[in-house]
This record gives C-alpha cells, sequence and structure tokens, in this order.
C-alpha cells in the first residue's frame, strides 16, 4: 500500500513571496491533515478535511493560509505572502475512519525555509 | 485544557540496553494514545496505538502502555539498536474532540 505523498520536500523563498505544497493521501482514506511543525516541538494542527469539506480550521492563519482539497483527495496548502515565522515542517496526514479519530498516517514532510 | 509531556527531552543510551520513554497528560479522558517516531528530515511513523479500554500493545521490540488513571504512557525498547535513534513522540486524541494534543518529544541517541 502506497504511504501519503508529498511535494516538494524542500522549499527555500524569500519572505512576501508565495508557496505551494501538495499532498496525496492513502487511497481510500476519508480524511486527511495538515500539520506545521516547528523545530523542537509537537506538530501544530492547521487544517483537517473530512472528503473535501473542512471540519476544523480554527488554527489556520487565514490572512496569509488557505487550503483546498478537491474531489477529496489531493490537496494543497498555500502560503500567501509568507513571513519568517512560516520556516517549519509541513505534515500532511491522512486517516481511514472519520471523525477524526483513526489511527493518522503522515507523509515526509516539505520543509519550509523563508529568508 | 489537555496538556501532554515527554520527560526527557534527550536521552542517550549505549546499545543493548532496554530502556522507557515516558509520556504524561493532565486530563485521563482521552479517546487512544499514539507513540510515534520520527527520523531527521522525514515525516512521521506511527508505531503503536492504544485505545482507552486497553493497557498494552507490543509491536516487535515495543511495547507500550497505558494508565488513565495516573495519566501516564510508557514506551518499551527492549534491546536497543544504533537505528532506534530518533525522536519519539506521543500524541492523545481526547474524548471530547478530534484532535491530536502531541508531546514535544524525546530525542534518543543510541551510542553503538
Amino acid at each position: 500500500e502506497a504511504g501519503v505523498a508529498q511535494s516538494p520536500r524542500y522549499k527555500i523563498i524569500e519572505k512576501r513571496q508565495s508557496v505551494a505544497f501538495w499532498c496525496n493521501p492513502i487511497s481510500g482514506h476519508a480524511t486527511l491533515y495538515w500539520y506545521q511543525q516547528i523545530l523542537g516541538q509537537g506538530p501544530k494542527l492547521l487544517i483537517q478535511f473530512q472528503n473535501n469539506g473542512v471540519v476544523d480550521d480554527s488554527q489556520l492563519p487565514k490572512d496569509r493560509f488557505s487550503a483546498e482539497r478537491l474531489k477529496g483527495v489531493d490537496s494543497t496548502l498555500k502560503i500567501q505572502p509568507a513571513k519568517l515565522e512560516d520556516s517549519a515542517v509541513y505534515l500532511c496526514a491522512s486517516s481511514l475512519e472519520g471523525g477524526g479519530m483513526g489511527e493518522q498516517f503522515f507523509g515526509p514532510g516539505t520543509r519550509l525555509t523563508v529568508l | 485544557k489537555q496538556e501532554v509531556t515527554q520527560i526527557p527531552a534527550a536521552l542517550s543510551v549505549p546499545e543493548g540496553e532496554n530502556l522507557v520513554l515516558n509520556c504524561s497528560f493532565t486530563d485521563s479522558a482521552i479517546y487512544n494514545l499514539q507513540w510515534f517516531r520520527q527520523d531527521p528530515g522525514k515525516g512521521l511513523t506511527s508505531l503503536l496505538l492504544i485505545q482507552s479500554s486497553q493497557r498494552e500493545q507490543t509491536s516487535g521490540r515495543l511495547n507500550a502502555s497505558l494508565d488513565k488513571s495516573s495519566g501516564r504512557s510508557t514506551l518499551y525498547i527492549a534491546a536497543s539498536q544504533p537505528g532506534d535513534s530518533a525522536t519519539y513522540l506521543c500524541a492523545v486524541h481526547m474524548d471530547s474532540n478530534y484532535q491530536l494534543i502531541w508531546g514535544a518529544g524525546t530525542k534518543l541517541i543510541i551510542k553503538p
């Protein structure tokens, strides 16, 4: 079974530029999550999708971050404009069960550096 | 508000030792608890998931226990190997919402 795929793996941009990350979850997984992980900390949930609907985006900085999950499969996370404090690893995860209580499987992450 | 703590933040032991990693949480109303491993520059790998009704789960050299009443979980690693070097994170699902609440992790180094 293929795992969660993410691209790109690394991205370096200057502040005020825009960037987009892509995620393809495990086939058949209804729930998709985007996390931000700052070095030395646990992941912070940014947004959770159930199929193509948003379940929770309470910690998403909506003035600069946006995410979509068209057709309930792939998802993209965008930052525009980026700030220095956005430097982090962005992790995508998926789970089979709905309701967000299922075991989560993570992709390799995208390491973003904002200069 | 649920808080998850992992102590120590870092641990270095010689190869072959058995070791225990600790995870504590302040609110015992959890749905499940999950242990993850994170290698440098890589994503998180799920190791073990313990439902709130369970006391322990085992996978190979790993054994995770859960004591809800005391707000503690431990991850036991038997006969440690250099390949076990990684950061280990625990996370809990609350009964009341679906978010995972994360600890900051324990960075484990196994010396050959």
